[in-house]
């Protein structure tokens, strides 16, 4: 069974450009995290999709972040104007539905912004 | 908000030793979760706990769930040079799934 797919796995940028980031889950996960992990702590939730819907953005810079799952499967996650402090590595994760204890993680992206 | 406190923060030990580790809380979860995570990966989950007071064991590591359900630790026996990466506690909200975090603990085994 195939896991958790991220791209790009390192991105550099400047800050204030833009920059993307995609997840394929595992076929048939209906519940999707991102995750944000700064150098040194633990991963920390940004936002959690149950299917398409979003269930839990309380941790997501609104101003500057931004995510979807337009159809259920695939997500993206967006930043823009990136600052200094977004340097960290976005983990994308999966599982069966919220209740379910297992979540599996992608490799995660790199991001440095310079 | 919640904060999960991991200590050590990193550890040295000879291969072979047993290693223990812990993380507390200054909340109540259901569930607590030990992942591991290798340099460029992310993190695996090793043992998932359920129930307070609850003795789990996955091979050489034995993991418990404190009875407060504010505790969990998690024990290596015999360490071996693949025991080596950043071991993470987490806690889990029953209701959402969102897992919080500890700071990590990092081990490193010498062979």
């Amino acid at each position: 069974e195939a896991g958790v797919a991220q791209s790009p796995r390192y991105k550099i940028i400047e800050k204030r450009q833009s920059v993307a980031f995609w997840c394929n889950p595992i076929s048939g996960h209906a519940t999707l995290y991102w995750y944000q992990q700064i150098l040194g702590q633990g991963p920390k939730l940004l936002i959690q999709f149950q299917n398409n819907g979003v269930v839990d953005d309380s941790q997501l810079p609104k101003d500057r972040f931004s995510a979807e799952r337009l159809k259920g499967v695939d997500s993206t996650l967006k930043i823009q104007p990136a600052k200094l402090e977004d340097s960290a590595v976005y983990l994308c994760a999966s599982s069966l539905d919220r209740t379910t204890d297992t979540q599996y993680f992608g490799p995660g992206t790199r991001l440095t912004v310079l | 908000g919640q904060q999960l406190n991991q200590s050590p923060q990193s550890m040295f030990i000879q291969e072979g030793e047993d290693v223990s580790m812990n993380c507390t809380s200054s909340s109540i979860f259901n569930t607590w979760l030990w992942y591991k995570q290798d340099p460029g990966e992310g993190p695996v989950l090793l043992i998932a706990l359920y129930k307070a007071g609850e003795l789990t064991s996955n091979g050489r590591l034995t993991a418990q769930f404190g009875i407060t359900r504010k505790d969990s630790f998690l024990n290596i026996s015999a360490s071996i040079p693949s025991d080596v990466g950043i071991y993470f506690c987490a806690g889990q909200a029953s209701n959402t799934g969102k897992l919080i975090f500890g700071q990590g603990t990092t081990l490193q085994v010498k062979p």
